[in-house]
């Protein structure tokens, strides 16, 4: 059962727009959040991440929201790029005693249309 | 980023035959990681390793045998695989073990059992 769900495996959107990806989780016990970007042949690169302890993480043109309570967040691009054009991984870890045993969503297709 | 370096990047194997994969990082780092990656699946880890020791093993079947003779080297020796351990491996590591420690990946080994 994954305990870390991203339900949608794609998502299109116009250069200049805001890209929404999200993430939800089951395990409770979770209390710290990731985002890594992957391109096509090569590995995930770390993106931002967000504690429990905040609703909200920013940092650039990418901002992380966390809603515990619904077991939720979410990824938000603004203004989209090219560049951006990637698969969104969302991870999640408890942090004491997770240590850094991470689990990890499916991921999200991003592409931005020119 | 060429931090992680993981050899060699394809691997085609017969269930009888016995290979290594092959993961050094440059970045000084002192734990790190095997992840697997099969189709339409999460990334899964499988292996952490802190200063040269194992701390995790993700009930791993025997036919992967990790090992890590210093912090900048870890490998995954396969013996009698299985169609179904057809993926793409990741190696990645991180500078310590707390899950605020982002992990830095290779690019993978894409691996095929015949």
């Amino acid at each position: 059962d994954q305990q870390v769900k991203q339900n949608s495996p794609s998502l299109s959107v116009q250069e200049g727009r805001i890209s929404i990806l999200n993430c939800d989780y089951t395990n409770s016990m979770f209390d710290y959040f990731l985002w890594y970007k992957k391109y096509p042949a090569e590995g995930p690169t770390f993106l931002i991440s967000i504690s429990s302890i905040k609703d909200k993480n920013e940092d650039g043109r990418f901002t992380v929201f966390l809603n515990k309570s619904a077991k939720h967040l979410s990824l938000h691009i603004v203004p989209s790029q090219p560049g951006d054009s990637a698969v969104y991984f969302c991870a999640a870890s408890e942090l004491t005693g997770g240590g850094n045993k991470l689990t990890f969503g499916t991921g999200t297709q991003l592409k931005v249309e020119l | 980023e060429t931090g992680v370096t993981q050899t060699p990047r394809h691997l085609v194997m017969g269930m009888t035959n016995k290979k290594s994969l092959k993961c050094e990082q440059h970045l000084g780092h002192n734990a790190m990681y095997w992840y697997k990656q099969s189709a339409k699946k999460p990334l899964e880890l499988m292996f952490v390793y802190n200063f040269k020791e194992q701390t995790e093993n993700n009930s791993v079947p025997s036919r992967f045998s990790p090992e890590c003779p210093n912090s900048s080297h870890l490998f995954l020796h396969l013996h009698t695989l299985q169609p179904e351990d057809s993926a793409l491996y990741l190696c990645a590591s991180s500078q310590g073990t707390g899950v605020e420690q982002p992990q830095h990946f290779g690019d993978g080994t894409r691996l095929s059992i015949l």
